[in-house]
């Protein structure tokens, strides 16, 4: 089956600096991916859609320069938080658009937990 | 613009006993809706899916759901739960089957099982 990795799976920050989250699919290759925060106890809440080579498009409300995304290649996506802060500590989680049964399915990532402090 | 509730949080069976998770959702145009299950600190696992055809939808653990349009629901179900059930449980709708397809996701349900 469709396998999606995220690393890491967990990173602590001091407050002001960047962190790079990579999002991979092992197995295929994907054109589409997307980039989900979720905060504890609550429902995932898309960020952008990372179409490879080309710029990602973000959702409403979502701040382009500090959530950098990057989909150079068609395993590789790439989620950069910079100038973090503490209120940015989530967990991320991307998935991979891949086609199934005449449609679309979204592969999930295992998510990578950030802590700011 | 499409969304999607689900009534209860918190879930709790007895082990053996008949799991109910309900999910209504609002869409414009016809939906794809989707059932997906979480594990504590994992990504999301796909349990089953709707998109268009038979109502009645099975999945994988024993789940199926049931597409009724006429009450906007899709609703999860499962005969029998087992400890292994214990999870948080997503539903969630978009409007088309595409690469590019959103995902929009209800609160979610988290399920507890009781020995």
């Amino acid at each position: 089956g469709a396998v999606v990795s995220q690393h890491p799976s967990w990173v602590i920050c001091k407050s002001g600096t960047s962190v790079k989250i990579e999002c991979r699919s092992l197995d295929f290759q994907a054109t589409t991916m997307f980039w989900y925060r979720q905060f504890p106890k609550q429902s995932l809440m898309l960020m952008a859609t990372s179409n490879e080579g080309s710029k990602a498009t973000y959702e409403q409300g979502v701040e382009k320069d500090k959530f950098l995304i990057n989909h150079a290649s068609l395993t590789l996506s790439t989620l950069t938080v910079t100038s973090a802060h503490p209120e940015d500590s989530s967990f991320y989680i991307c998935s991979a658009s891949i086609p199934a049964g005449g449609s679309y399915e979204q592969y999930f990532g295992p998510g990578t937990r950030l802590t700011v402090t | 613009a499409q969304s999607v509730t689900q009534l209860g949080s918190h879930v709790s069976v007895s082990e053996g006993a008949l799991v109910l998770l309900r999910c209504n959702y609002s869409s414009s145009v016809p939906p794809y809706l989707f059932w997906y299950v979480q594990y504590p600190n994992q990504g999301l696992q796909l349990l089953l899916k709707y998109t268009t055809g038979a109502t009645l939808v099975k999945g994988i653990n024993g789940f199926e759901a049931e597409f009724k349009k006429s009450e906007t629901s899709f609703h999860l179900t499962k005969p029998s739960a087992h400890m292994s059930d214990a999870a948080e449980y997503f539903c969630a709708v978009s409007v088309d089957g595409g690469a590019t397809n959103k995902l929009i996701f209800g609160t979610g349900t988290l399920l507890a099982v009781q020995p």
